[in-house]
């Protein structure tokens, strides 16, 4: 089953705007992380939410999970430049240990 | 800020060629892993290490591929005979310890191209 399942969005804001992005997955959960790429590099580890939490931030990140509705977003405030990247979440599958299963991710661009 | 690395960060290869792509993971970690991305597709596990041995892995890393920790700070991903379908971004991951609770760190990948 697929897990981790952005919605398919390309979003193209102004600096300085806020950007969501939303993930949905379909078995439970332990835990929920969100990574950054910026094209055609490796992925960086944004924020980890936790199945007993519902939300999180870290510095201009906000991150909420729904676990009733099996959902997540990410929010970044006050966009810049240099946070256009796609966007990933990944969830743990549960017959694994650590084996993480990602959405195809959200194309974010950032206008300056 | 410790980091896993990887190399090379791009490799062409023939069809049929074998190749190792290779990692350091961050020093105190004990889990390693392997991802791979397609072109526009989704990052997809391949495989986890744990105390020298194969923990996971997924219907992807069949018999032409193989993972070993050669020494205390390398971990090696070797695919015996490419294909073309082998192409792809392969990442290196890392986590300190068991557990679903774990964050993954991952490294910049290596870029493999079959021909």
């Amino acid at each position: 089953s697929q897990q981790g399942e952005e919605d398919p969005q390309a979003l193209s804001i102004q600096e300085g705007e806020n950007a969501t992005m939303n993930c949905s997955y379909k078995t439970s959960i332990n835990n929920l992380q969100w990574y950054r790429q910026n094209s055609g590099r490796g992925l960086v580890h944004l924020i980890l939410i936790r199945s007993n939490e519902r939300e999180k931030h870290s510095g201009r990140l906000r991150v909420t999970l729904d676990t009733s509705k099996k959902s997540s977003s990410l929010l970044i405030t006050a966009s810049r430049a240099a946070d256009t990247a796609s966007y990933f979440c990944a969830t743990p599958i549960n017959y694994g240990n650590n084996r993480l299963a990602f959405g195809k991710g959200n194309q974010v661009v950032v206008i300056p | 800020e410790p980091e896993v690395t990887q190399t090379p960060s791009h490799q062409v290869t023939q069809m049929g060629q074998e190749v190792i792509l290779r990692c350091v993971p961050i020093s105190n970690h004990l889990y390693f892993y392997w991802y791979r991305q397609i072109l526009g597709q989704k990052v997809e596990f391949l495989v986890s290490f744990y105390n020298n041995e194969i923990s996971e892995k997924s219907e992807i890393f069949d018999d032409q591929f193989s993972v070993e920790r050669p020494d205390g700070s390398n971990f090696t991903l070797k695919i015996r005979s490419t294909k073309l379908e082998d192409s792809a971004m392969y990442f290196c991951a890392s986590s300190e310890g068991a557990g679903r609770q774990e964050t993954q760190y991952f490294g910049p990948g290596t870029r493999l191209l079959v021909l």
